[in-house]
């Protein structure tokens, strides 16, 4: 199995600043298939990237990602009010398609 | 719309059982591979098990480690609906279970998942 690892656990920050992302995998994913995910209490995840890079549709441009191998990164240039939520990295490379413990920004 | 409408949860003892359904409109459903995902109270997002998409004939499923053998997934395509059944149910599945249809129409592999139902709430407990 796969253990993708979520860097940090929390990230405090104020709206306007820059928020970073890590999600390290136990083995090399393919980055076709690593995807990101926000998640805001009582909601269900929304989809921001599939294939390492690639914003879903409707995503706003502020949120980019990277990464390859096992290092992927996740950032959001400046932080709106509507972005303190909880980000997890998933792959789907190899089954089961595990997802990080999650990143949780919260404003400082 | 695209919409996914989970049903079937509830309060159930260990050891037994439940069959979660999700009802797909608004998409081709048989187009896409559909998973489900869950989430325990206070807790992170846990994939449970995936099944392709595309002919009846050449159906593809998995499952995490910890549900292998009890849980089930399967689709009925004329039915626009997906299924999870839940046996030997322990209190570690207590959670929302969510479904989710991956993003890519007519794909053998999967790359995000970018339709999710509400949820529906399993909580097992004597």
């Amino acid at each position: 199995e796969i253990v993708l690892t979520q860097s940090p656990g929390t990230l405090s920050l104020s709206p306007g600043e820059r928020a970073t992302f890590s999600c390290r995998a136990s083995q090399r994913v393919s980055g076709s298939y690593l995807a990101w995910y926000q998640q805001k209490p009582g909601q269900a995840p929304r989809l921001l990237i599939f294939g390492a890079s690639n914003r879903a549709d409707g995503i706003p441009d502020r949120f980019s990602a990277s990464g390859s191998g096992t290092d992927f990164t996740l950032t959001i240039s400046r932080l709106e009010l509507e972005d303190f939520a909880v980000y997890y990295c998933q792959q789907f490379d190899t089954s089961p398609y595990t997802f990080g413990q999650g990143t949780k920004v919260d404003i400082k | 719309e695209m919409q996914l409408l989970e049903s079937g949860g509830g309060f159930v003892q260990p050891g037994g059982s439940l069959r979660l359904s999700c009802a797909a409109s608004g998409f081709t459903f048989r187009a896409y591979a559909m998973n489900w995902v869950r989430q325990a109270p206070g807790k992170g997002l846990e994939w449970v098990s995936a099944i392709s998409g595309g002919a009846d004939n050449d159906r593809n499923t998995n499952y995490a480690e910890s549900v292998k053998g009890r849980f089930t997934i399967s689709r009925e395509n004329s039915k626009n609906t997906l299924f999870l059944q839940l046996d030997s149910l322990r209190d570690e599945d207590t959670a929302v279970y969510y479904c989710a249809r991956d993003r890519c129409s007519s794909c053998y592999y999967q790359y995000g998942m970018d339709v999710w139902g509400q949820g529906t709430t399993v909580t097992v407990s004597s």
